[in-house]
């Protein structure tokens, strides 16, 4: 079964340093790959998303993810992390089967002055 | 704001009851789905429906049920409530193009979070 790890829980970065939030992925074919980002009592936002080509892709908020075929992963990247970053990122994979995305168990994003 | 709305943002109740969780989907969206959000569990997806009939399952339980009304707003219903069932319920929805999932964006609403006492 398809399948997405995050392998880092929660990670804290200060303001102003550049962030990577690790995804990796198992699929059995050429996947599509999100990252959504879920703030405290909200739902969640789409960040950015690849089907096929350059394989560096723009989101919004000033992130970017690069995916790796070879490494099976989709790493999240910002270079200046802001205050209002803090929040719970997913990746995510699909459509699987009968699921429509397989979302990894998140990285809780910290952010300190 | 997604435009996807869901009713009540939060509900407490005790075991052995029965809830029903609300979503109205963006505008001209055609496709709800419907996902269960647990510490331990992540984020699990439970069943999709596409324009009235549903059109995938997940790891959805027995106990519950969900339909998808002719104004194509849905309910999920749980019932027989366990204190496992504590969690925070996601609607989404997209406009599905007729496919059984339409590749694009899910929009979220901001969910129902569900505490069973």
């Amino acid at each position: 079964a398809q399948s997405v790890t995050q392998p880092d829980i929660h990670i804290t970065v200060s303001e102003g340093a550049s962030l990577e939030l690790r995804c990796n992925y198992s699929y059995g074919a050429t996947p599509y790959l999100f990252w959504y980002v879920q703030s405290p009592g909200q739902g969640l936002q789409l960040l950015l998303k690849y089907f096929s080509g350059d394989t560096l892709v723009q989101g919004i908020k000033g992130f970017e993810a690069e995916f790796k075929r070879s490494q099976s992963s989709f790493n999240l990247r910002k270079p200046s992390v802001h205050w209002s970053d803090a929040a719970e990122y997913f990746c995510a994979v699909g459509p699987s089967g009968n699921t429509p995305l397989v979302f990894g168990k998140g990285t809780r994003l910290s952010v300190i002055a | 704001d997604s435009g996807v709305t869901q009713t009540p943002k939060h509900l407490i109740t005790a075991t052995g009851q029965r809830v029903t969780l609300r979503c109205s989907p963006r505008s001209g969206d055609l496709s709800v789905y419907w996902y269960q959000q647990s510490l331990d569990q992540g984020l699990q997806f439970l069943i999709q429906y596409y324009n009235g009939e549903e059109r995938a399952k997940g790891n959805i339980l027995e106990r519950f049920s969900a339909q998808q009304f002719p104004d194509l707003h849905s309910e999920l219903n749980l019932s027989s409530l366990e204190l496992g069932d504590s969690a925070l319920y996601f609607c989404a929805s997209n406009e599905g193009q007729g496919r059984k999932f339409d590749t694009g964006e899910l929009f979220f609403g901001e969910g129902s979070r569900l505490t069973v006492l």
